[in-house]
């Protein structure tokens, strides 16, 4: 079962559009953590947020904590051909330990020229 | 800042064949490695969680002497894929908690093909 639910799994626009990224649980989690993974590599941390209506802001990325902490969206303004990869969501539960990462399904993003 | 190094990055291997991948935690020690699968165009999924000294702990729906993981040293957890068969091939990424600035830091990965 997968406790994060993350939205769209593709998404395919033209430069200059704007897009958002989301991830929901029923879940409560400590921390969720944000990544971009390009073919072949390791997935590469983009922003943490902790804080329940935590806003991140990383250039033309937004990056938003729900209130509850269950939920968190990625927000892409006037994307660009160099956005495009694979986006990820993680979701860390326990306090200061770090336990296991709960991932989402993924957003394959395609920005074309 | 702290760096998990994985090797190899690629493999190709023939049925039948082991194959075994290596996570170095560098200039930190690592006493817990998470274990990842990654199909194409797919998100991560956990397969284990190795422990330095004590047994791996597997998801459940993983062979456990199919993918063989030994954390013998606070440096350093492998995963060995047994009998290796087309349908193991593969990415495979370990993460070690507890560094860097999300908590978690990644390998590069390893693509197992196996023909």
């Amino acid at each position: 079962t997968q406790l994060l639910e993350q939205s769209p799994q593709f998404l395919s626009i033209q430069e200059g559009e704007n897009l958002t990224v989301y991830c929901n649980s029923s879940s409560v989690f400590s921390s969720l953590q944000w990544y971009r993974q390009e073919p072949g590599e390791g997935p590469v941390l983009l922003v943490t947020v902790v804080t329940g209506g935590e806003v991140k802001k990383l250039k033309r990325l937004t990056f938003q904590f729900g209130d509850a902490r269950k939920d968190s969206s990625l927000h892409i303004t006037a994307a660009q051909p160099g956005d495009t990869g694979l986006y990820l969501c993680a979701g860390a539960r326990g306090g200061t330990s770090y336990g296991k990462l709960t991932f989402g399904q993924g957003t394959i993003l395609t920005v074309h020229p | 800042g702290a760096v998990v190094s994985q090797h190899p990055s690629r493999v190709i291997c023939k049925s039948g064949t082991s194959v075994k991948i290596e996570c170095r935690s560098l200039d930190f020690q690592a006493t817990t490695m998470f274990w990842y699968r990654q199909f194409p165009k797919k998100s991560l999924m956990l397969m284990a969680t190795s422990n330095e000294g004590s047994k791996a702990t597997y998801e459940q729906g993983v062979e456990k002497d199919k993918f063989l993981i030994n954390h013998a040293s606070l440096t350093l957890s492998t995963l060995t894929v047994t009998s290796a068969h087309p349908e193991d091939s593969s990415f495979y990424i370990c993460s070690a908690p507890g560094q860097g600035e999300s908590g978690y830091t990644f390998g590069s990965g390893t693509r197992l093909t196996v023909v």
